[in-house]
């Protein structure tokens, strides 16, 4: 089975602090993905990666940054958190470029003070 | 960027009941899919549908890829309390500047009643 490993299921920063999601897949995926999911939105992507040290933004990067050293590694990673970075933060994983399969893992729920 | 507009938002029915859902879009897509998302855990793929006209079923769930390529819907036959989570339909633009994005639709939470 794919297994997509989240470092932290829940989390509490103060504003300004910097703060790393770690996301690990197992199934040498090419592609892997950050989604922010709030009540109502859906699942909105902040960046996306093809490939190793590949990235590109999604639609909503301001305020994150992402880095892919390893291929089964991708990190989200907030500069200075702030409260309306308060969410849900889910990463996935899939095997290529045009498959809608993806893998989630069981996301990381960020609380900003 | 693309936007799906997915309803309703939110569904209570008793056990038994029938369910239907639907999503459109101003963008046509390749392929259309349906997730679940469980509490506590991320969405997970129920059925994927790649021809415009598409009926595909999987158990009591039945999807359909409209003709236009703008819309598709959900059906959930005698719903059972395990069907309690959020339902989320996704579009995919395969190749070109978009390299394969998934855009998701708002989410439908359903809760089901014994």
């Amino acid at each position: 089975d794919v297994k997509v490993t989240q470092s932290s299921r829940y989390l509490v920063k103060r504003t300004g602090e910097k703060v790393f999601l770690e996301c690990v897949q197992d199934m040498d995926h090419e592609n892997m993905f950050w989604y922010r999911q709030d009540p109502g939105l859906g699942l909105r992507l902040i960046y996306f990666s093809y490939d190793v040290k590949m990235k590109e933004k999604g639609d909503i990067p301001e305020g994150y940054s992402v880095s892919r050293e390893k291929k089964e590694r991708f990190s989200l990673i907030l500069e200075s958190a702030s409260t309306n970075q308060t969410s849900m933060y889910l990463c996935a994983s899939r095997t290529g470029a045009n498959t809608g399969e993806l893998f989630f893992g069981e996301g990381s729920r960020l609380t900003v003070l | 960027g693309q936007q799906l507009n997915q309803s309703p938002q939110s569904m209570f029915i008793q056990e038994g009941e029938d369910v239907s859902m639907n999503c459109t879009s101003s963008s046509i897509f390749n392929t259309w899919l349906w997730y679940k998302q469980e509490p506590g855990e991320g969405p997970v793929l129920l059925i994927a549908l790649y021809k415009a006209g598409e009926l595909t079923s999987n158990g009591r769930l039945t999807a359909q890829f409209g003709i236009t390529r703008k819309d598709s819907f959900l059906n959930i036959s005698a719903s059972i309390p395990s069907d309690v989570g959020i339902y989320f339909c996704a579009g995919l633009i395969a190749g070109g500047t978009s390299y394969g994005k998934l855009t998701f639709g708002q989410g439908t939470i359903l809760t089901v009643h014994p």
